[in-house]
């Protein structure tokens, strides 16, 4: 268990609906990563949160957003879903204490979500 | 062309076999080097991290990274049938600013047979 949580674990939705995916990161992290991973692109970096503040950003789309808290815990908002959302969702932290990255990203169990 | 390319198996050997694993990539900002284990239906967990060319061991696993060849290698010793997953190879670099974006490899599952 590497301490993430992620909910919730299935997700099934319509296209053009909106979903919230909730990560709460290990305790005491400060940094929390989004991945999308599907079969044909792998695992995609999509948006770093560095205590509150967007850190780095990766090929996430304009209907993606994403936030964290004052509590530090994230939330992914998928909007106007399309087919080809349907995917793994995975939120990482790490300490990256000193906000400058290369700690070590532990991963959560995922989201995994399918757009009918 | 992908930053990172990986052969994506599936590689299936018998119980015992030394397993290489291998990424190649072109974006030669990258810096540091590692190693996931995902298992089926699990976030990936951190095998191995490295950041200078040369090896690093750690148990039955060890990790080559040549940066002049753009190359990087997963070796496993005695390798088990629990060790049956997909193993994902990720590099960084520092990013202006700070920030961490690990860009994977797409993965490559080996299946370790009794």
């Amino acid at each position: 268990d590497s301490g993430v949580t992620q909910t919730p674990k299935h997700l099934i939705t319509a296209t053009g609906q909106r979903v919230t995916l909730r990560c709460s990161p290990r305790s005491g992290d400060l940094s929390v990563y989004w991945y999308q991973q599907s079969l044909d692109q792998g695992l995609q970096f999509l948006i770093q949160y560095y205590n509150g503040e967007e850190r780095a950003k990766g090929n996430i789309l304009e209907r993606f957003s994403a936030q964290q808290f004052p509590d530090l815990h994230s939330e992914l908002n998928l909007s106007s879903l399309e087919l080809g959302d349907s995917a793994l969702y995975f939120c990482a932290s790490s300490g990256d204490r000193a906000g400058v990255g290369l700690d070590t990203q532990y991963f959560g169990p995922g989201t995994r979500l399918t757009v009918l | 062309q992908k930053e990172v390319e990986q052969d994506p198996g599936p590689l299936s050997v018998p119980e015992g076999a030394i397993v290489s694993l291998n990424c190649t990539y072109s974006n030669s900002a990258f810096q540091y080097f590692m190693w996931y284990r995902q298992y089926s239906r699990k976030g990936p967990e951190l095998l191995m991290y490295t950041y200078s060319s040369g090896n690093k061991e750690d148990g039955r696993f060890t990790a080559q990274v040549d940066k002049s060849s753009k190359y990087i290698s997963l070796f496993i010793r005695d390798s088990q049938p629990s060790d049956s997953a997909t193993y994902l190879c990720a590099m960084t670099d520092i990013l202006t600013g700070g920030g961490n974006k690990l860009t994977f490899g797409t993965g490559t599952q080996l299946k370790v047979e009794l």
